[in-house]
């Protein structure tokens, strides 16, 4: 079975520009969580969504927003890049949003702003 | 509030030596906590969990943790490193369950053979 799948795997943009990075979760689950690990340090929270809502926002700025689409895939779409967007970008699925179901990661897309 | 605190960026040991990686959490209610492992380019993999039912925890690959409320601990062991240990481990704290989770800065384990 597949897993988390996320494209792309490397990007590299310069600062001002949008970006759109994407993720698949794995068949059959309905929540899709997004994360930025910046080099050196641990993941953060961004956004979860589940069946196309979101239910949950870390702590960024409104320039980050994401989307769920019917299908369960997601979106994250950057606005104004800053330099300190450079990061690796990680997607999650769990079969729903209840507190005991565990997260898959996907391998991640790397944002490097120049 | 809820964040952990993970001792030590770099851990070293010798194959077939004991892991320890430390993990101390804060939360102001009863915790969820995970510890998560890290291979070079790739996502995280999920190790094991605590959930509030048993304190002492067994996951994947031989890995276990215990769970001290008295000192706020999570620790993650191992009895006795493998090569194919090295990796990138990260702790984690939610109030909430498996999602929002709140990730230490992890530590990096060497396994020297």
């Amino acid at each position: 079975d597949a897993g988390v799948t996320q494209s792309p795997t490397h990007l590299i943009k310069t600062r001002g520009q949008h970006v759109t990075l994407r993720c698949s979760p794995i068949s059959g689950h309905k929540s899709v969580s997004w994360y930025q690990q910046v080099l050196g340090q641990g993941p953060q929270f961004i956004f979860q969504y589940y069946e196309k809502e979101e239910r949950g926002r870390g702590n960024f700025p409104d320039r980050f927003s994401a989307r769920q689409f019917p299908n369960y895939s997601s979106e994250l779409n950057v606005n104004a890049l800053l330099l300190g967007d450079s990061a690796l970008y990680l997607c999650a699925s769990s079969l729903s949003a209840p507190r005991d179901n565990e997260q898959f990661f996907g391998p991640g897309t790397r944002l490097t702003v120049l | 509030a809820q964040s952990v605190t993970q001792l030590g960026s770099h851990v070293s040991v010798s194959e077939g030596a004991l892991v320890l990686l430390r993990c101390n959490y804060s939360s102001s209610v009863p915790p969820y906590l995970f510890w998560y492992v890290q291979y070079p380019n790739q996502g995280l993999q999920l190790l094991l969990k605590y959930t509030s039912a048993a304190t002492l925890v067994k996951g994947i690959n031989g890995f276990e943790a215990e769970f001290k409320k008295s000192e706020t601990s999570f620790h993650l062991t191992k009895p006795s490193a493998h090569m194919s240990d090295a990796a990138e481990y990260f702790c984690a704290v939610s109030k909430t369950g498996a999602n929002n989770l709140f990730f230490g800065t992890g530590t990096r384990l060497t396994v020297i053979p």
